[in-house]
């Protein structure tokens, strides 16, 4: 059963950088089972897609975060991260990683991690 | 502004049926069978329930369905329970990405 967990700062001051990083377990994030994805939802609001990252390092990004998102992946330790450059008090979060399957053929997002809080704030 | 839009609320009584629809402001992001839906509780990450407009996977109780006509998906529950109370959200998946819609909450009453 595939397992996530994300992982990383809780505060992060504006114009700084956001990185977070997904663990996964009980699959290979090499293997073509899944691709990855971030997700988030500011407290009382709705779900917003940041990106995902396809097995081939490829990457596709929502086109308003585009100019400050990277997701890479990191075959070594099995997780992949998110990057999210010069943050304002609108970044501020909960942010999930979760996970496209093949069974759903890579349109659906079927395995999520329970997501972490982030604030943006000096 | 959400490119897929959904009532922000609805409600109904324990053994009743409520509908939420999902209707999308471009045909590019409901053109083709890749609308999935989503079960969000409070203070839970989101649980899919719906994929490809209609298939349910392992585990989601029948009592859940969707579909799809033109521009417009819609999920049905049926036979409420307190339990389906929460929030839940369609989305569309395309080559370039998915779009989430604003989300509906459901009271059961």
């Amino acid at each position: 059963q595939v397992q996530l967990q994300e992982s990383g700062p809780g505060l992060v001051k504006p114009s700084q950088t956001l990185s977070l990083t997904c663990i996964v377990s009980g699959a290979s994030i090499s293997s073509r089972s899944y691709y990855w994805s971030w997700i988030r939802q500011p407290a009382g609001k709705g779900l917003e897609w940041i990106g995902r990252v396809y097995p081939s390092a490829n990457t596709d990004y929502n086109p308003s975060l585009k100019s400050r998102v990277t997701i890479l992946v990191d075959t070594s330790k099995n997780h992949f991260s998110l990057k999210l450059s010069s943050v304002t008090a609108a970044d501020t979060a909960v942010y999930f990683c979760a996970g496209y399957g093949d069974v759903y053929s890579y349109r659906s997002l079927d395995v999520w991690g329970k997501g972490t809080t982030v604030t943006v704030s000096s | 502004q959400s490119a897929l839009t959904q009532p922000p609320s609805v409600s109904g009584s324990p053994g009743q049926s409520v509908t939420i629809s999902c209707t999308g402001t471009s045909s590019d992001f409901l053109n083709y069978n890749r609308v999935s839906w989503y079960q969000q509780p409070p203070g839970t990450a989101p649980k899919l329930m719906i994929y490809e407009v209609s298939y349910r996977p392992s585990g989601v109780p029948d009592r859940f369905s969707g579909s799809k006509s033109g521009n417009t998906a819609s999920l049905t529950i049926s036979g409420l329970q307190a339990e389906d109370e929460a929030d839940y959200y369609c989305s569309s998946y395309t080559p370039n990405s998915t779009v989430f819609g604003g989300g509906t909450k459901l009271t059961v009453l």
